[in-house]
C-alpha cells in the first residue's frame, strides 16, 4: 500500500483565497483523522470520521473551516477564507478498527502559507 | 485539555550515547503511543504500552510508564545520527477515540 497520501505537498495562497488540502487514507482504514501543526500549539486535532461519517468536529476553529469525506477512499479539507494565521502543516492519519491499542498511520503533510 | 508534554523539549547528545524523553499526561488512560516524525515528513508509529503494563522493549527502545505518576518515558540506547528526529507521547484518555499528542522532545544525534 502507497501509505496515507495528502495533496498538494506545498501551498502558498494569499488570504481570503480558498484553500482545499485533499487526503486518501488506506484502503481498508474506517477512520480518518485531520491534525493541524504549528510550533505554537503543536499537534491539533481538528476532526475525525469514520465510516466515513464527521464524529467529532470540536477542534475545527472556525466556520472558515470545513470538511467531507464523500467515500471511504478521500476527504477534504477546505479554508475559506484563508488568514495568515492558518499556516501550518496540515496532516491526515488513518487507522483501521475501533480499538484503542489501533496504530495511526499519517500522511506526508500539506505546508499552507497563507500570504 | 489531556495534551501531553514532553521534557525536555530539545535533547543534543553524541551518537553511541542513550536518549531518555519523559512525557507527562493528565487523565487517565488505556494506553500510551510514541510516534516520531523526521523533519519535514508525518508521525510514525513507534511504539505502545497499555495502562496495564509497566516497561516495554522494541529493539532499542524502552518505554515505562507510570500511571501513579501520569508519566512515560522513552530511552533509545546506542543512538545513531538517524535517530535525529522529533518524537511524541500520544495518550487515548479513556473514552475517546482519538489522540492526544504531547508537545514533542527535538533530539539530535551528532555523529
Amino acid at each position: 500500500d502507497a501509505g496515507v497520501i495528502q495533496s498538494p505537498r506545498h501551498e502558498v495562497t494569499e488570504m481570503g483565497q480558498e484553500v482545499t488540502l485533499r487526503c486518501k487514507p488506506i484502503s481498508g482504514h474506517d477512520y480518518l483523522f485531520w491534525y493541524r501543526q504549528t510550533m505554537m500549539r503543536g499537534l491539533e486535532l481538528l476532526i475525525y470520521f469514520n465510516n466515513n461519517v464527521p464524529i467529532d468536529d470540536s477542534g475545527m476553529p472556525e466556520d472558515r473551516f470545513s470538511a467531507k469525506m464523500p467515500n471511504a477512499s478521500f476527504s477534504t479539507l477546505k479554508i475559506q477564507p484563508s488568514e495568515p494565521r492558518d499556516s501550518a502543516v496540515y496532516f491526515c492519519a488513518s487507522r483501521k478498527g475501533q480499538g484503542r491499542e489501533e496504530t495511526q498511520y499519517f500522511g506526508p503533510g500539506t505546508r499552507l502559507l497563507v500570504l | 485539555s489531556q495534551q501531553g508534554e514532553e521534557d525536555p523539549q530539545a535533547l543534543s547528545i553524541q551518537e553511541g550515547e542513550n536518549a531518555t524523553m519523559n512525557c507527562s499526561y493528565k487523565t487517565s488512560i488505556n494506553n500510551l503511543q510514541w510516534y516520531r516524525q523526521n523533519s519535514g515528513r508525518g508521525l510514525v508509529h513507534l511504539i505502545l504500552i497499555r495502562s496495564n503494563e509497566r516497561e516495554k522493549h522494541s529493539g532499542r527502545l524502552r518505554v515505562t510508564l507510570d500511571t501513579s505518576k501520569k508519566s512515560s518515558s522513552l530511552l533509545i540506547t546506542a543512538s545513531r545520527a538517524a535517530d535525529t528526529a522529533s518524537y511524541f507521547c500520544a495518550t487515548d484518555g479513556t473514552g475517546a477515540n482519538n489522540l492526544f499528542f504531547g508537545t514533542g522532545t527535538r533530539l539530535t544525534v551528532i555523529p
